[in-house]
This record gives C-alpha cells, structure tokens and sequence, in this order.
C-alpha cells in the first residue's frame, strides 16, 4: 500500500474563490486520480494525473474549473476554481501502485465548502 | 455514469449477525475491489479480487468475483461494532487500460448492540 496526505483537511471558502488541494504519497507512483465525493453520495472520477503528460478528465469535468499539476510522480495538486455552493464537495486523491494491480490507494480527503 | 448496481442500499443489523452486500453490472470487469468509508476519513481496501470465480478472504470479510465477471459479492462475519460504515464495491472494466474504476453507491451498514 502507500500513505498518502492530503492538505488542507478540510476548508470553507467564499464563493468565487478558489481552491489548491494537495495530494503527497510516500513512494513514487505512476498514475494518480482525483475524485469527488459529495454528501451522502459515491465516488465520483474528476481526473487522471499522470506525471509529465496533461491530465485527461472524465465528461462533466473541465481543465479551466478543476486546473490539475503532477509535477513529479510523488505530488499532484487540483484546484478548484471560482467556487460555488454546488463545489462543496469531499475531494480525494487515490493513488494506483507501480505494477500489474489496478488497485487504488485513498488519501484522507479534503471536507470543501463554500458559502 | 454509474454502471455498478449496489445493493442493499442499507443495512441495520445486530451485533454478531452476518452481512451479505452485493454488485451487479451489465458490463465484463477486470478487477473487482471492495473498500470500507469511515465518517470523515477516505475509502480503505479491504479487498482485492481478479479472476472469474475467486474467493478471496481477509479475516471475518470473504469476497467472491462471480463467474460472469459481471458481479462480486461481500459476506461480513459475526458483526462487531467497528463494521459501521459504509462499503463501495468497485471495478475496473476491461475496455480500460488506465484502471479507472467505476464505483457502486455504496451500501451504509449499522451495527447495533
């Protein structure tokens, strides 16, 4: 497995803001996805990082709303830009090991609401 | 979209009952993965299954990915009270190679004394 962080926590923010979520795993992977959580429902696939290429976004989800880095294969960042109520959202990272296992690793999440 | 049918939606149990939760699909799977969401903190594998016809165990947890590959079930043991929480099912399709995962609704589980 990995662990992985996740900063900040948890967050309010104002709408129109935005947002940089970071996700760190102790070892170096090769693929790193973004997921939306909101309240009382599943997990829902923003995008997939990988490192040294643009990430590619799932339909309903656009690069100029949810701007992704993977700068190197141990650190991603996803923001969330000009926010609104409907932003608010439990946002996680998940990491897949470097292998032939397609098994994802989850960081903690960070709780977002804007008001 | 959602392609994974979650079921039971919830579940209220005694402690020390067993619990049956499953995933149903219309599509062939890969990988089926079974993970459990405490409040407040992220999904946590609990386990891991890859061939047709697998049964696989982690303690009092025992899994299965159906023959079909097109469904996976979730058995829970004698139930305790740290069981509370909720379970997703999830798999990864065959069409994809990235390993994306599709992830049922989850089934909320309450365990009480």
């Amino acid at each position: 497995s990995a662990v992985i962080s996740q900063k900040p926590s948890r967050d309010i923010c104002q709408r129109g803001t935005s947002l940089t979520i970071q996700c760190q795993v102790d070892s170096q992977v090769t693929m790193m996805f973004w997921y939306r959580q909101q309240p009382g429902q599943s997990l829902t696939l923003i995008a997939t990082a990988n490192q040294g290429s643009e990430a590619t976004y799932e339909s309903g989800f656009v690069i100029d709303k949810f701007p992704i880095s993977r700068p190197n294969l141990t650190f991603s960042t996803l923001t969330v830009s000009n926010m609104s109520p409907e932003d608010s959202s439990i946002y996680l990272c998940s990491v897949r090991l470097q292998g032939a296992t397609y098994e994802q690793y989850f960081g903690p999440g960070t709780r977002l609401t804007v008001t | 979209g959602q392609q994974l049918n979650q079921s039971p939606q919830s579940m209220f149990i005694q402690e020390g009952e067993d619990v049956s939760m499953n995933c149903t699909s219309s599509s062939i799977f890969n990988t089926w993965l079974w993970y459990k969401q405490d409040p407040g903190e992220g999904p946590v594998l609990l386990i891991a299954l890859y061939k047709a016809g697998e049964l696989t165990s982690n303690g009092r947890l025992t899994a299965q990915f159906g023959i079909t590959r097109k469904d996976s079930f979730l058995n829970i043991s004698a139930s305790i009270p740290s069981d509370v929480g909720i379970y997703f099912c999830a798999g990864q399709l065959t069409t994809d190679s990235w390993g994306k995962l599709q992830f049922g609704a989850g089934t909320q589980v309450v365990v009480t004394p």
